[in-house]
């Protein structure tokens, strides 16, 4: 079935750039998302990927997709304290639906 | 654009009470979802509307779960006997059909059942 992988922690220094990543196995999968959601909040989209795109670049954020590998990635430039929350990648599971699946989020620390 | 609204913001309930929570989407959003979400898990989706009609329910809701949408506008999640396992954030979310893979997710109704 479908399954959306990522690894639990990320911790980085103010400044330095953060990269989190995601595998995914529904090779169908039409969008990838990235989801940030800080302490006691709902999740807030940061940005999502068609699934024929390589990347996608939005300020300090770049997304890149290797559809092959099922491999998806975030990368935060310039990681600020304020970055500091769980970033949740999610898959959709049919186009067009907003039916997501969602890995069980990374939690990026920030160091000053 | 207010964002998408969720009342309560936190319920706690006995085991076997029914609880009943409030969705307000992003107004003109014709579409409404329902996700679930345990601590240190991602959400899991549970339900979802376009405008009044329920489209889908996932297996996870079972028959204790009720969702409406009567108006195609806000909508209601109920929960009858509740179980110690029902405890969770439930999630709302919306989306217009024509820019269906941005999805606005509310604040959340965080529910603890004792």
């Amino acid at each position: 079935g479908e399954d959306v992988e990522q690894s639990l922690f990320l911790s980085v220094r103010e400044g330095d750039s953060s990269v989190i990543n995601c595998t995914y196995t529904d090779s169908s999968s039409t969008y990838l998302y990235w989801y940030k959601q800080e302490p006691g909040a709902g999740l807030q989209l940061l940005t999502y990927i068609f699934s024929n795109m390589d990347m996608k670049q939005d300020q300090r954020l770049t997304v890149l997709l290797n559809k092959k590998d099922k491999h998806l990635s975030l990368r935060i430039a310039d990681t600020q304290t304020g970055d500091s929350a769980i970033y949740f990648c999610a898959e959709s599971m049919e186009s067009n639906t907003g039916k997501l699946i969602f890995g069980q989020g990374t939690t990026l620390q920030v160091k000053p | 654009d207010t964002g998408v609204s969720q009342d309560p913001r936190h319920k706690i309930t006995k085991r076997g009470q029914n609880v009943t929570f409030r969705c307000d989407p992003i107004s003109e959003h014709n579409r409404l979802y329902w996700y679930r979400q345990t601590l240190g898990q991602g959400p899991e989706f549970l339900t979802y509307f376009q405008n009044e009609a329920q489209l889908e329910k996932s297996r996870l809701l079972s028959d204790r779960f009720s969702a409406e949408r009567p108006k195609g506008s806000f909508s209601t999640l109920e929960i009858q006997r509740t179980e110690q396992g029902d405890s969770a954030m439930y999630l709302c979310a919306s989306s217009l059909v024509r820019d269906s893979p941005k999805l606005f997710f509310g604040s959340g109704t965080q529910l603890s059942v004792l």
